[in-house]
Formats: C-alpha cells, structure tokens, sequence
C-alpha cells in the first residue's frame, strides 16, 4: 500500500449520529480524496483536497464535510448518518494533477 | 455528460483463455484513462497509464490499449491469481482533480 492508512476499518452506527473517518497518509502527496464505492456505481467522488485547507465539492457530497489541517490527515465527517451513506469509503492520494490515484484498503460502514 | 462504461459486468474464464475487458468513454476531452485491479476488501490497486490513442502497456499477462472512444484491457493465458474486479477511470480535461470511474468487471478465473 502506498502509505495510506484509514481508520476505522469498519464501523456500524446508527442513523441520525455524527461519524468522522480519518485517512493519514505517510507520502507526502499534495492532493487527497475521499470516495464511495457502493455495487452497480462504481467510485464517486465525495470531497477532494489539493493542499492543506483547500477542499472543494466531488459528486456526491451532500451529507458530507471534510476537513484538511494537515498535509498527511484528511478527515470524512457525516454530521448525521443516515442509511443511504452506508457504503464503502475509500481514500486516495496522488502527488500531481495527472498521476495515478493510489488508495487506502477502504472503511467499510453500515448505518442501522 | 462525461460517462465511462465497462463491459462485461462479469466474466469467466478457465485457465489459459485469453480474453479481453472493454471501457468505453464518452468525456469532453482525455487527459489519462487509468486501469487498476481490485481484490475483495481491499482497495484498487494502479496498473496502467495511457494517454493519448494508439498508446499500449503491458505488465506479466496484462496489455492494456487506447484508441479515440475506448480501452481494452487484454488478458493473455489466465490464470487463477488474476480474478479480481478490473476498473477503468478517465480523467478528462477540466477536471484536472477528478477521475470518473467505470462500475468495472468481475473476472473470475478458474482452474
């Protein structure tokens, strides 16, 4: 794995309560991102970030907030989960504009 | 609408027969379609860049091709290690930070 580490690896947690993911990277990358993955979609784009405070809006990113205070953290947060946010979430980093995306094993989390 | 579709969804194959993953995309202009292998529960793996139409990659039993509207992705004598979902993403112009990724093929290989 490209030194990317998220956390928790799974999680199960109940409609209307806050969740926070966290991706931590050791590379160094400028850019990171945070995706879904859920059967029949494909990845979609929640939120990405091209430099510390700098976040901008992917695809999917209603019912998300994300948060950049250090070049190696980027943080997922549901303000209130609701089921359609159970998914797979996956973080990606990649060190220019046209590299690769190299990802995280992915957290897996259900909302009852 | 910038669109990118695999196919087949699935597909599979008895050891040493060679076949072949389809992407096709429709995007505004391309500026990298990427291939990566996924295994269950863990994330994509990168395994080729192509660029610009006629541009070719290999990688052990793996070629992966581009021409103006698509990329396939060849898989040469199979073997069982090679089942995974395989997933094409294309980058296109404008949208320098943001990959728009097919749903991908489920390639089971068996012995």
């Amino acid at each position: 794995d490209a030194g990317i580490t998220q956390s928790p690896r799974h999680k199960v947690t109940e409609t209307g309560t806050p969740v926070t993911l966290r991706c931590h990277q050791t590379e160094n990358h400028r850019y990171m991102y945070w995706y879904r993955q859920d059967p029949g979609h494909g990845l979609r784009l929640i939120h990405y970030s091209y430099g510390v405070k700098d976040t901008d809006k992917g695809e999917v990113s209603d019912g998300y907030s994300v948060s950049r205070s250090k070049t190696e953290d980027f943080l997922l947060t549901l303000e209130s989960a609701t089921s359609s946010q159970t998914s797979v979430y996956f973080c990606a980093i990649r060190d220019s504009s046209n590299s690769p995306l190299h990802f995280g094993n992915g957290t897996r989390l259900t909302v009852t | 609408e910038d669109q990118v579709t695999q196919s087949p969804e699935a597909l599979r194959l008895q050891e040493g027969e060679s076949s072949s993953l389809n992407c096709s995309y429709t995007v505004s202009g391309l500026r990298g379609l990427f291939w990566y292998r996924q295994d269950p529960g863990k994330g994509p793996e990168f395994l080729f860049t192509l660029y610009s139409a006629g541009e070719e990659k290999e990688k052990e039993r793996l070629k992966a091709t581009l021409t103006k509207k698509e990329s396939f992705l060849h898989i040469t004598a199979p073997k069982p290690e090679d089942s995974a979902t395989y997933l094409c993403a294309v980058q296109a112009e404008g949208g320098y930070n943001k990959l728009i990724f097919g749903a991908g093929t489920r390639l089971a290989v068996h012995p």
